[in-house]
Parts: structure tokens; sequence; C-alpha cells
């Protein structure tokens, strides 16, 4: 059962544009919402969150917007760079709970 | 100490050997997690740990065991592995946090991983 998904596997992005990131959910029980940028061979790291009492969350670059009625948050990568070039985990945890669930991941192509 | 470590990077091992993966965090995280992750896939979670206490084992087949022997380690004990058990296995780990009066998680903060091949 995929809670969280990511429909879209790639996006590929001109250096200094926007990168859109999106990911829907379907359990309403999710009250926490994260951002995770992976390389290849390394772990996961944490780049941004949302709480689901907000609707924006800034920071830098990287903005994070929630929509609870749709169950819809996007990430913005402002200007984007070829450094940002990574797979994009979106993840979703439910309060009262210590699980974490992962979308499939977008590979984010940002070139020069 | 900001980070979580993990060893060995890489392990390749046989189906009939013994081996362990091991983690550690001096964050004062209480809650840790061991994750497997094949190309192109997500994270799955395997097992979490919370105040040092087996809370989520998501039907981990047994030749798997977690330990965790105090807040700041958790090992991964393999035993009897099959070949489809190659895979990068993720370490992460968490700080507590009351949402609505429930213990809740903030991020996790995942390790290197470990690089495991089962020939």
């Amino acid at each position: 059962d995929q809670q969280v998904k990511q429909n879209s596997p790639s996006l590929s992005v001109q250096e200094g544009r926007i990168s859109i990131l999106n990911c829907d959910y379907t359990n309403s029980m999710f009250d926490y919402f994260l951002w995770y940028k992976k390389y290849p061979a390394e772990g996961p790291t944490f780049l941004i969150s949302i709480s689901s009492i907000k609707d924006k969350n800034e920071d830098g670059r990287f903005t994070v917007f929630l929509n609870k009625s749709a169950k819809h948050l996007s990430l913005h990568i402002v200007p984007s760079q070829p450094g940002d070039s990574a797979v994009y985990f979106c993840a979703a945890s439910e309060v009262g709970n210590n699980d974490m669930r992962f979308g499939a991941g977008t590979r984010l192509t940002v070139k020069p | 100490d900001t980070e979580v470590t993990q060893t060995p990077k890489h392990l390749v091992m046989g189906m009939t050997n013994k081996k362990s993966l091991k983690c550690e965090q001096h964050m004062g995280h209480r809650a840790m997690y061991w994750y497997k992750q094949k190309a192109k896939k997500p994270p799955e979670l395997m097992f979490v740990y919370s105040y040092e206490k087996l809370s989520i084992n998501e039907s981990v087949p047994s030749r798997f065991s977690p330990e965790c022997p105090n807040s700041s380690l958790l090992n991964l004990h393999l035993h009897a592995l099959q070949p489809e058990d190659s895979a990068l296995y993720l370490c992460a780990s968490s700080l507590p946090r009351l949402a609505g009066g429930l213990l809740s998680y903030n991020e996790q903060f995942f390790g290197p991983g470990t690089r495991l091949t089962v020939l």
C-alpha cells in the first residue's frame, strides 16, 4: 500500500530556473512531512520539513508547500543549481507513530 | 557530533556466513531505525527501536536480527542470508517530539549505509 506517492520518476531543469517536485499522500493521519535528498551510494540527507499546521515552510532556496485538502505537497527549488541534481524523496509520518513512509523518489537533473 | 556512522561501508558474505552491521550516533536521539534500500527504490523500513525497545518490526525474516545495546548503538545481525538480500542497509536516528500529547519523532538522520552483497 503506497501511502506516499511521487508520480514523476524524473525531472530535468535548466540551471537558474525553478524546480518543482510533487508528492501526494493518502493517509489523512499524516501530520509531518519531509523531503530528503539522496546522492548515489549515500544515505538520504534531510532537506526540509513541514508540520500539518502550516501550509508553507521556507529555508533558503528551498520551499515546501502543503495542501492538506488535496493531500499534496511540493518542493520548490529556486534558483536550481547543478549541485541540486540528486534523487529527492518525499516522506510522511503519523502523529503518535515513529514510522516514516517514503515515496518512490524523483530524480532531478539540473543542466548547466 | 552530528552524524550517524555505519560500519562496514561494504560487506560481501556467503549464504552460510554470520556477520553484523553496526550503527552509532551521539546526538542523544532516542529512536533508531534500520532500512533496506534496493536500487531505484525508496528505503523500506525494517526495524524501529524507541528508547532501546523494539517498537516496530515490519515482518522482516528472522535471518535479520536487530539489537540495541544502548541508546547510541544499533546492530543488525545477519545469518543465512539469500542473494536477494543484497541491498544498501541504512541506519537512521531521530529525536522524539510531542504532538497533541502523543509521542512522535522528528526528521530522521541517516548514516551513509552499508552496501551488502550476498553471494
